[in-house]
């Protein structure tokens, strides 16, 4: 089945420094890609939907200016999370849909990024 | 806001079947009912899908009811590693509406 690879699993960084998180979809062109944000024992919170080739959709709430979201390709979304702070720490969850017939119907997840700021 | 509700916890003995409900009573002609599980520090795990007629795959049945207003996941057979968080969701068919996800259910199976 189609998969989504979500790259890194876990990363910690220092208080102000930026950190990329790479979503990919390995076996279809994802024409849309979601991201999502999880605070522990909480459900998947949309942060932004992205088309390729155009700029994403933030949800309220979400500065964009804060988390830079780039879907330049069919195979390839990235957030960057920039000048983190600890309040970022989180769970970070993409999404991708696409392909065609059974594929299209599919969300698929990536297997997210925890995200520790110290 | 998320188009389903479902029950925040839910609790299964071991080899028994669950039964976790989801009320989707605003869903429209055009949009699916999908059910994911979460374990957990993982990314959700796709179970199964449908439109309006029932479903079974390797993993589960589903059961949507003639008005399509709610369905129900049905695991025969429980095990301790079904131990996750299940989520209703409707999802439009060839749309890209942002997908909002709602509470989900917490499923503890026991020994």
């Amino acid at each position: 089945g189609a998969v989504v690879s979500q790259h890194p699993s876990r990363v910690i960084c220092k208080s102000g420094t930026s950190v990329k998180i790479e979503c990919r979809s390995l076996d279809f062109q994802a024409t849309t890609m979601f991201w999502y944000r999880q605070f522990p024992k909480q459900s998947l919170m949309l942060m932004a939907t992205s088309n390729e080739g155009s700029k994403a959709t933030y949800e309220q709430g979400v500065e964009k200016d804060k988390f830079l979201i780039n879907h330049a390709s069919l195979t390839l979304s990235t957030l960057t999370v920039t000048s983190a702070h600890p309040e970022d720490s989180s769970f970070y969850i993409c999404s991708a849909r696409g392909g065609t017939g059974a594929t299209n119907e599919k969300l698929f997840f990536g297997s997210g990024t925890q995200l520790s700021v110290l | 806001d998320a188009k389903t509700t479902q029950p925040p916890s839910m609790d299964c003995a071991e080899g028994r079947a669950a039964n976790l409900p989801c009320n989707h009573s605003t869903i429209s002609g055009n949009e699916y009912v999908y059910w994911y599980r979460q374990i957990h520090s993982q990314g959700p795990q796709y179970i199964i899908h449908g439109l309006k007629n029932n479903e079974t795959n390797e993993m589960a049945s589903l059961i949507i009811t003639e008005d399509r207003k709610s369905s129900t996941l049905i695991l025969p057979h429980a095990t301790l590693r079904d131990t996750a968080v299940y989520y209703c969701i409707v999802i439009p068919r060839y749309n890209t509406d942002k997908l909002i996800f709602g509470t989900g259910t917490r499923l503890q199976v026991f020994p």
